[in-house]
């Protein structure tokens, strides 16, 4: 069946630095969703990539879909403490599958 | 402002309990999900709903059942609670768009320990 493998699983930054995650599908996607989750709390969406090669810019966050549509990353520059969190991807239209999560920890 | 709503924030139950776990949502969504999240595991689909009274499984489905008796609301059953079913149950919903589904809305999540 469709899988899709997220990496890393935990990533430890100084504030200030950049962050990425990266999602692999063994799949053609058809589309891939982001989502975060702060400590505590519930995935809000940030954004959906549908078309091969799309970049989208939400300000520091930068999304990438690959021109194989196979894989995509989350980007965040200069990381901030409110960047905190997990980071998800999630693909597929009718039932979707997610990758495991990358958390964003800052170091003290 | 779109609102999910889960019956409970934290839920302690015994084992061989019979537990429900109700999830509404404001929004006339037609899809509905059931996951649960575990660490390192991400989430991982039980069961779904994409209209009322229909159901299909997801991932996970072993151990659990669900009903869709209305629209706006979707309910989670542990027939007999085991302790391998204690983990943080997250609901959803979204709709449907034309040519394309949107994105799921969550709520807060239902934390349930199984002793």
């Amino acid at each position: 069946g469709q899988q899709v493998m997220q990496i890393p699983q935990y990533q430890h930054v100084q504030e200030g630095e950049d962050f990425t995650t990266y999602c692999n599908s063994s799949t053609t996607l058809s589309n891939i969703q982001w989502y975060k989750q702060r400590p505590g709390g519930h995935p809000v969406f940030l954004i959906q990539l549908v078309k091969s090669g799309e970049v989208k810019k939400q300000k520091r966050l930068t999304f990438q879909f690959g021109e194989a549509k196979k894989n995509s990353s989350l980007h965040i520059t200069a990381t901030q403490t409110t960047d905190v969190g997990t980071y998800f991807c999630s693909m597929g239209n009718y039932q979707l599958i997610w990758g495991a999560g990358t958390k964003l920890i800052i170091k003290p | 402002d779109v609102k999910v709503t889960q019956s409970s924030r934290y839920l302690v139950k015994r084992t061989g309990e019979k537990v429900f776990l109700e999830c509404v949502q404001d929004m006339d969504h037609e899809n509905m999900f059931w996951y649960r999240q575990d660490p390192g595991l991400g989430l991982r689909l039980i069961y779904f709903s994409y209209d009322v009274k229909m159901k299909e499984k997801g991932d996970i489905p072993e151990g659990y059942s669900v009903s869709r008796e209305k629209k706006e609301r979707f309910s989670l059953i542990l027939e007999s609670a085991s302790t391998n079913q204690t983990s943080m149950y997250l609901c959803a919903s979204r709709t449907y768009a034309g040519s394309s589904y949107n994105e799921q809305f969550f709520g807060p999540g239902t934390r349930l320990t199984v002793l």
